[in-house]
C-alpha cells in the first residue's frame, strides 16, 4: 500500500509468483490513475494506466484494478521476474482541467530469485 | 519511444549559486513539467507549462523559476540555491490531457 512515512512499504515475492501492489488515492473526483515502476538511479517509467469508465485494464503481464467505490486501485504482476524489483508507485489525475498528477510515495518489491 | 533527457545526472553548487537545470524531449510534447523526489515525500510538482512562454506554479514553486522559449526545452531555475534545494530533480512531459506523463532520467542536485 501507500505510506506517507519516511519508510516505503516493502513487498518480497519469490520469482514466478504473482505481486499485487495497492493505492489508495484520495480525491473522489479523480478519474485518471497510472501506475509508474521506478528502478534505482532511474526516473519513472510508465507501465499501464486506466480511466474511470473501466474496473480492470491488461497489459503485458500486469493488470490494474480499479474500485471507484472505496477509491482503490491495485497493480498485479504476473510471474513475478528478478527484472520487476523497483519502487512502485500510482498516480491520480483528471481527464479534464490541467494535466496534473498527485503521485503516491510509493511500494517497494524485491524478488527474491 | 518518448525521450526526456536531462542535462545532468549529478550536480553539485554552492548556497547562493543560480542554478539551471536543462529539459529536453523529442516527441513535440504540449506539456512539460518540473517535480522533486524526496524520501517519504513522493514527486511534488514545482512548475509546469502548456505551451512555448507559458507557465504555472505547482505545489512548491518558492525559491524556483522556470522558462520555456522553445516547445522541445523547458528549464528550470533555483535564483539563489540552498541547502533545503537539494533532492532530486525529475523532469517530464505529456501530449495532450490526459496521458501519462514520460520522465527523464533525474538530476541528482546537492548544495554544499
Amino acid at each position: 500500500g501507500e505510506s506517507v512515512g519516511l519508510h516505503l512499504p516493502t513487498l518480497s515475492v519469490q520469482e514466478g509468483d504473482n505481486s499485487i501492489i495497492n493505492c489508495a488515492y484520495s480525491n473522489s473526483a479523480s478519474d485518471y490513475f497510472i501506475w509508474y515502476k521506478q528502478e534505482s538511479g532511474k526516473g519513472p517509467q510508465f507501465i499501464i494506466d486506466i480511466r474511470s469508465n473501466m474496473d480492470k485494464r491488461q497489459g503485458q503481464r500486469v493488470t490494474v484494478l480499479l474500485n471507484k467505490t472505496v477509491k482503490h486501485l491495485s497493480l498485479q504482476i504476473a510471474a513475478t521476474q528478478p527484472g520487476d524489483s523497483a519502487v512502485y508507485f500510482c498516480a491520480e489525475g483528471a481527464q479534464t482541467g490541467a494535466n496534473n498528477l498527485f503521485f503516491g510515495t510509493g511500494t517497494r518489491l524485491t524478488v527474491i530469485p | 519511444d518518448v525521450k526526456v533527457t536531462q542535462s545532468s545526472r549529478y550536480l553539485v553548487k554552492r548556497t547562493g549559486e543560480k542554478v539551471f537545470l536543462e529539459c529536453v524531449q523529442d516527441m513535440d510534447h504540449e506539456n512539460m513539467f518540473w517535480y522533486r523526489q524526496d524520501p517519504g515525500l513522493g514527486l511534488r510538482l514545482i512548475y509546469f507549462s502548456y505551451d512555448v512562454k507559458m507557465k504555472e506554479k505547482g505545489d512548491i514553486p518558492e525559491g524556483y523559476s522556470v522558462s520555456r522559449e522553445k516547445k522541445e526545452r523547458f528549464s528550470l531555475i533555483l535564483e539563489s540555491a540552498s541547502t533545503n534545494q537539494t533532492s532530486m530533480y525529475l523532469c517530464a512531459s505529456s501530449l495532450n490531457r490526459p496521458q501519462p506523463q514520460h520522465f527523464g532520467d533525474g538530476t541528482r542536485l546537492s548544495i554544499l
